[in-house]
């Protein structure tokens, strides 16, 4: 079964503070995606990423940046965490067009 | 830009009831439609793939249609059950070549004993 992975089911972090959310997938997928969801907005994307070193912008990427060094992990960094980023962060991966798998989700307090 | 709209926003229903979810898309120019399963606090998980040139999909007792002509897609859940309560997305690939998708905000289904 495909697995996608992200490192932290929960993490509380305190505002300013540089925050990593590490995700890895181990099917070989060349594409990753990075999305938040909130009540009510639904699933954004934040950020995505087609092969190792290349990233795209997705909908709302202002506050965000990422990492992509090998084709298994991809990485989101808040750069100075906001109360307002506070969200569940959810990490997906997929090969071409097909099916999208995601991981558990990481659920981010930024108090 | 795509937009994709999932009716109703909630639905409750006895344990046995057979049901059907809405989802429609504002562009019909799409590679492929993906209905997904979110269980609260969960990542989501897709149920059913179906390409713009298929009808439908199935898979136990769920069955995916599409029409692309009318940019609808509908989700027919068989003899309802408990374990089925979950949030149901619907997400649209426009075709490019990244899997990039475009979500629906969700049907909240709660099936009761």
């Amino acid at each position: 079964d495909v697995k996608v992975t992200q490192s932290s089911r929960y993490l509380v972090k305190r505002t300013g503070e540089k925050v990593f959310l590490e995700c890895v997938q181990d099917m070989d997928h060349e594409n990753m995606f990075w999305y938040r969801q909130d009540p009510g907005l639904g699933l954004r994307l934040i950020y995505f990423s087609y092969d190792v070193k290349m990233k795209e912008k997705g909908d709302i990427p202002e506050g965000y940046s990422v990492s992509r060094e090998k084709k298994e992990r991809f990485s989101l960094i808040l750069e100075s965490a906001s109360t307002n980023q506070t969200s569940m962060y959810l990490c997906a991966s997929t090969r071409g067009r097909e099916k999208l798998f995601f991981g558990s989700g990481t659920q981010l307090s930024v108090l | 830009k795509q937009e994709v709209t999932q009716i109703p926003a909630a639905l409750s229903v006895p344990e046995g009831e057979n049901l059907v979810l809405n989802c429609s898309f504002t562009d019909s120019a799409i590679y492929n439609l993906q209905w997904f399963r979110q269980d609260p606090g969960k990542g989501l998980t897709s149920l059913l793939l179906i390409q713009s040139s298929q009808r439908e999909q199935t898979s136990g007792r769920l069955n995916a249609s599409l029409d692309k002509s009318s940019g609808r897609s509908t989700l027919y859940i068989a003899a309802s059950q408990p374990g089925d309560s979950a949030t149901y997305l619907c997400a649209v690939n426009e075709g490019t070549s990244y899997g990039k998708l475009t979500f629906g905000q969700g049907t909240i289904l709660t099936v009761h004993p």
